[in-house]
């Protein structure tokens, strides 16, 4: 069983739609991270939490601590958010490393 | 600023070939990962560095495998006899880290664009 395990693993909405993603892990961490992936390659970190919520825009993500699970949220969504969304959670002797999700992948008709 | 940068974006590779891709950090990050990526997959650790040290290896996959940042600055990731297995994209990120003060650890990661590794 992967340490990091998200839901679903593809996603399509029709633009304006409520969407959330789903994350949990079986381990003990420091932090979680919610990343966005575009074609090609490059990753933008979009959250880092340990605790509670945050709000960036459209998009918000929780976690439960207790459950070990995460959620991200986009409200209004829009072609432009079709992504790969990574959940990872940071471990490791020194706190550091990120442990990936497989991700999910998510496409918004318009 | 200017953001992590990587060398070369793509690179083909024949079979039993050695291999160095280059990552340039964001001036001042202290601590430097290298991450594997294969197609469809979520990135997975290969090794993490904190200036100069590098404190943990543990994801690296074989002996072919080596890193190295010796100024805590740029970081080169080194494979030999490269195997069609290793054709992956190849992501490095680094981040703050500790403070010179020991103040608070900053762990959101920056992740340059990989190095796509294709082996023949």
């Amino acid at each position: 069983k992967n340490e990091v395990e998200q839901s679903p693993q593809n996603l399509t909405a029709q633009e304006g739609e409520f969407i959330t993603i789903n994350c949990s892990y079986s381990v003990g961490i420091s932090a979680l991270h919610w990343l966005q992936q575009h074609p090609g390659g490059g990753i933008v970190s979009l959250f880092m939490l340990s605790s509670g919520k945050k709000k960036h825009g459209r998009l918000i993500a929780t976690i439960n601590i207790q459950e070990k699970h995460s959620s991200l949220h986009i409200t209004a969504s829009h072609p432009r958010d079709s992504a790969v969304y990574i959940c990872a959670v940071t471990r490791g002797e020194y706190g550091n490393k990120l442990v990936f999700g497989a991700g999910t992948i998510l496409r918004v008709k318009s | 600023g200017a953001g992590v940068s990587q060398s070369p974006r793509y690179k083909v590779a024949k079979r039993g070939q050695d291999v160095a891709l280059r990552c340039d950090p964001i001036s001042g990050h202290v601590s430097l990962f290298w991450y594997q990526q294969a197609l469809g997959q979520g990135p997975e650790f290969l090794t993490y560095f904190q200036n100069e040290a590098q404190l943990d290896k543990s994801g690296l996959p074989s002996d072919r495998f080596f890193a190295e940042r010796p100024e805590g600055s740029v970081s080169t990731l080194k494979i030999q006899r490269t195997q069609q297995e290793d054709s992956a994209v190849y992501l490095c990120a680094s981040s703050l880290g500790l403070g010179v003060s020991g103040g608070p650890v900053i762990k959101t990661q920056y992740f340059g664009p990989g190095t796509r590794l294709l082996v023949l």
